[in-house]
């Protein structure tokens, strides 16, 4: 069974600072992958998704995330968040048999 | 066009009672999943429709169960309520239930089980 790993369960930065939260997923085979945004009172949304191609895509509002394969990586990037970023993010691992897996969520927190 | 609409929106229930849920998904979605999110236990799949069959199964007790009308339109049902249950239930949509397809999300139902 796949399972995904969020390895932040908080981070907390200033504005402007860049930001990296990590995801790490186990499965044998082909995967999507796949950040979802929750913001406070909201629900949740697609960030940004790979299904194939250059595994470096990049999503909505500033925000990428680099697939590499070999490390059964995806994590999310942003080179400078603001006070609107602050929010909860899903990483998700979906199969070719349909079945999605999202990892525990990351708590960002961006001080103004 | 519409989102994914679920409800009800909140709801309160007794332990030992039974609740049913409703998502009706994007127009021309024809796969239906549900997730349980706790702060616990974060994001947790229950289970995935699509044509009305039961595609895959989360790892939830036999209490927690779903069907899809031809319509596309889901249901999920939980007997025998416990405290545990309380949670936003969330419903998804897809196209297709193939794995290139995104799924959106609604914005889910609160559930108090007291």
């Amino acid at each position: 069974a796949q399972s995904v790993s969020q390895h932040n369960h908080h981070v907390i930065l200033s504005e402007a600072a860049s930001l990296e939260l990590g995801c790490n997923y186990s499965y044998g085979g082909t995967v999507n992958l796949f950040w979802y945004v929750q913001y406070p009172g909201q629900h949740l949304q697609l960030l940004l998704k790979y299904f194939s191609g250059d595994p470096l895509v990049k999503g909505i509002k500033g925000f990428e995330a680099e697939f590499i394969k070999s490390k059964f990586s995806f994590n999310l990037r942003k080179p400078s968040v603001q006070w609107s970023d602050t929010a909860e993010y899903f990483c998700a691992v979906k199969t070719n048999a349909g079945k999605s897996t999202f990892g525990d969520g990351t708590t960002l927190t961006v001080k103004p | 066009k519409a989102g994914v609409t679920q409800t009800p929106r909140y709801l309160i229930k007794t332990r030992g009672q039974q609740v049913t849920l409703s998502c009706s998904p994007i127009s021309g979605h024809r796969s239906v999943s549900w997730y349980q999110q706790t702060p616990g236990q974060g994001l947790q799949f229950l289970f995935e429709y699509f044509s009305e069959t039961q595609r895959n199964k989360g790892n939830f007790p036999g209490r927690f169960s779903g069907r899809q009308f031809s319509n596309s339109r889901s249901e999920m049902n939980v007997s025998t309520l416990e405290l545990g249950d309380s949670a936003l239930y969330l419903c998804a949509s897809s196209r297709e239930a193939v794995s290139g397809n995104t799924i959106y999300f609604g914005e889910g139902s609160w559930l108090t089980v007291v």
